[in-house]
């Protein structure tokens, strides 16, 4: 499968700030997921996006599919304590059919 | 209760035990899956059943092998394991019904092999 490229690695933010990560791949997708794992826990699905152009919101989570369809961002408002985790990019592209191509994760760290 | 389960959560073994992580679904879901995630490597896909009569291999599948023995249940065996198989496991299930057949995870195994 192909690997997503996610950025940034990880991030250390206050309490209070916004949030932005992104995905891009090398081939189109006609889907793209954000998923948040919890430490000790499965992947959940935040937002999902399926159109080129889709702009989605979740409370304070925005996610945008690319117009080139080969990139997805996350943005996170006003970040709070338990937004802490592994936020990961997953995409699908018309060859893979079923199968979820993962970005590596983007972890985040919130301080009060 | 849980949609996807996992179980065990923790398995600490040696290398060339047989080794078997299960995984079950109340989703009603047809497609089930096994991913293997490694630090800093995100999710990776190592078996994949789109029903109960269908398995086929995705990305890792070297050093593993599965069996859906029903609709609910999807297990992943390591025949002889060894220490590059520790790893965190996830099992996901999804509805190939729906348009957007998103995949569901469950909780994880936490695999060592020592």
């Amino acid at each position: 499968g192909q690997q997503l490229n996610q950025s940034p690695q990880s991030m250390f933010i206050q309490e209070g700030e916004d949030v932005s990560m992104n995905c891009t791949s090398s081939s189109i997708f006609n889907t793209w997921l954000w998923y948040k794992q919890d430490p000790g826990e499965g992947p959940v699905l935040l937002i999902a996006l399926y159109k080129a152009g889709e702009l989605t919101s979740n409370g304070r989570l925005t996610a945008q599919f690319g117009i080139t369809r080969k990139d997805s961002f996350l943005n996170i408002s006003a970040s709070i304590p338990s937004d802490v985790g592994i936020y990961f990019c997953a995409g699908r592209d018309s060859n893979s059919g079923y199968a979820l191509n993962f970005g590596k994760g983007t972890s985040l760290l919130v301080t009060p | 209760d849980a949609d996807v389960t996992q179980t065990p959560r923790n398995r600490i073994t040696k290398t060339g035990k047989r080794i078997m992580l299960e995984c079950s679904q109340t989703k009603g879901h047809d497609r089930m899956y096994w991913y293997r995630q490694d630090p800093g490597l995100g999710l990776r896909l190592i078996y994949y059943s789109f029903d109960v009569k269908d398995i086929n291999k995705g990305e890792i599948s070297d050093g593993y092998s599965v069996s859906r023995q029903a609709q609910a249940k999807f297990s992943l065996s390591l025949e002889s394991a060894i220490p590059n198989q520790t790893a965190l496991y996830f099992c996901a299930t999804s509805d190939y019904r729906t348009v957007t057949d998103t995949q569901y995870f469950g909780p994880g195994t936490r695999l060592t092999v020592l």
